[in-house]
């Protein structure tokens, strides 16, 4: 079974530029989780799609959004990049349909801005 | 108070040596519990989800105390591959939060 993926692997943008995060969860769950992790930090929580909707987001400016599509992948946006956007972002997945919140992660997007 | 505490370590102990990383919860309505592991630069992958009746995964053991709001990772006999930092995950609410710990770093010396 695939696991969950993300692209691109690796993005280098310049300070003010915008930039889109793609996310393909477990075939079968209905439910993503964006998380940042700055670099020696522990992963921070940005956004929930469950089922096509926002759920929650977490502690972040506006200028972080992002959707969920009908087929459950989703994407991250984050406009007027700043320096401390430089990060890991972790795409993860859940069957939270089932009440199960088990999250599976992909293996991230490394966004530099310089 | 973070609403979910790790000692941050690091933990350097002997190749068959055993382990504990102790984490503790401040919101009561926690409802799910889960150990992950972290390489180095790469993304966290389950270690295994925590009962309140305890469980087990070979080498791996894991506690849940509900009135203390207290979970537990027991590693028995270390490899070297177990080198890692372990964060502790409590999902509060039905799903509807998820909060990471700061994770525990583990290093297994020969």
């Amino acid at each position: 079974e695939a696991g969950v993926t993300q692209s691109p692997t690796h993005l280098i943008k310049t300070r003010g530029q915008q930039v889109t995060l793609r996310c393909s969860p477990i075939s079968g769950h209905t439910s993503v989780y964006w998380y940042q992790q700055a670099l020696g930090l522990g992963l921070q929580f940005l956004l929930w799609y469950d089922e096509g909707e926002e759920r929650n987001r977490g502690n972040f400016p506006p200028r972080f959004s992002g959707r969920q599509f009908p087929n459950y992948s989703s994407e991250l946006n984050v406009n007027a990049l700043e320096l401390e956007d430089s990060a890991l972002y972790l795409c993860a997945s859940s069957q939270h349909r089932v009440l199960s919140y088990e999250q599976y992660f992909g293996p991230g997007t490394r966004l530099t801005v310089t | 108070r973070k609403e979910v505490e790790q000692d941050p370590g690091p933990f350097n102990v002997p190749e068959g040596a055993t382990v504990a990383f102790n984490c503790t919860y401040s919101n009561s309505a926690s409802q799910s519990f889960f150990w992950y592991r972290q390489d180095c630069r790469k993304e966290p992958k389950l270690l295994m989800s925590v009962y309140s009746s305890g469980n087990e995964d070979g080498r791996f053991t894991a506690q849940l105390n509900r009135a203390s709001q207290y979970i537990s990772l027991l590693i028995r006999d270390s490899k070297l591959s177990d080198s890692a930092t372990y964060l502790c995950v409590v999902n509060i609410a039905g799903g509807f939060k998820t909060i990471f710990g700061a994770g525990t770093r583990l290093f297994v010396k020969a």
